[in-house]
């Protein structure tokens, strides 16, 4: 699976966008980014993945870079209750691919 | 439509004796995986099954750990002889059968069974 490279920590604002990156310059054609989120001891949650287009959930938006070395994960309105452990992962596409974490990034809500 | 269930959420034993816990997955859901989380240290992988078979255990300790995922109920992770550096907490998650067609593998995750070793 490709490495991926996330800042430690970042910071927002109730109520304001928040944009986490994630690079993954040796990502391969036939892997996909995944986002999970980790609150607090929590079992981790799944958010969104994609392949090479734009994702939307309910949850978050995904920008991947059409040279798919990078990404964007965006949750549109921060609440305090979205402060977690965020996961930037590249996993094969084929079933029962494992899921390397990282130390991904630790996002805290500020009221 | 429960999700990934985990019991028991609390475990506690002494050096030397067996833990097992136990992973239902989420209805329709075929494949299971063990991931283990140390205290202050990410979540490593463990294992991977499908129903009555062992498809990577890779990230399985060599000695005192085992898994199985029998055609009838939960998926169990055991194991044996406990020592302090077995104390974390577990997670299981599950996933639908892939289809080359569909989106990828996304998994979903249990709330965990906390080890606790004396």
């Amino acid at each position: 699976d490709a490495k991926t490279t996330q800042p430690t920590s970042m910071d927002c604002a109730e109520g304001r966008a928040a944009n986490l990156p994630c690079n993954h310059s040796t990502i391969s054609g036939n892997e996909y980014v995944y986002w999970y989120r980790q609150i607090h001891s929590q079992g981790p949650q799944y958010i969104i993945h994609g392949l090479k287009n734009n994702e939307t959930n309910e949850m978050a938006s995904l920008i991947i870079t059409e040279d798919r070395k990078s990404s964007t994960l965006i949750l549109p309105h921060a609440t305090l209750r979205d402060t977690a452990v965020y996961y930037c992962i590249v996993s094969g596409v084929t079933s029962g691919s494992r899921l390397t974490f990282g130390e991904g990034t630790q996002l805290t809500v500020n009221p | 439509n429960a999700g990934v269930m985990q019991n028991p959420r609390h475990l506690v034993r002494r050096r030397g004796q067996e833990a097992r816990l136990r992973c239902s997955p989420m209805k329709g859901h075929s494949h299971v995986y063990w991931y283990r989380q140390l205290p202050e240290e990410g979540l490593k992988f463990m294992v991977y099954l499908q129903k009555e078979n062992i498809i990577d255990e890779s990230g399985m300790p060599k000695e005192r750990f085992s898994a199985e995922f029998p055609k009838e109920g939960p998926s169990i992770l055991r194991i044996q002889q406990v020592v302090r550096g077995d104390s974390a907490a577990y997670f299981c998650a599950s996933s639908p059968r892939w289809e080359v067609s569909r989106t990828g593998n996304e998994q979903f995750f249990g709330p965990g069974t906390r080890l606790t070793v004396l």
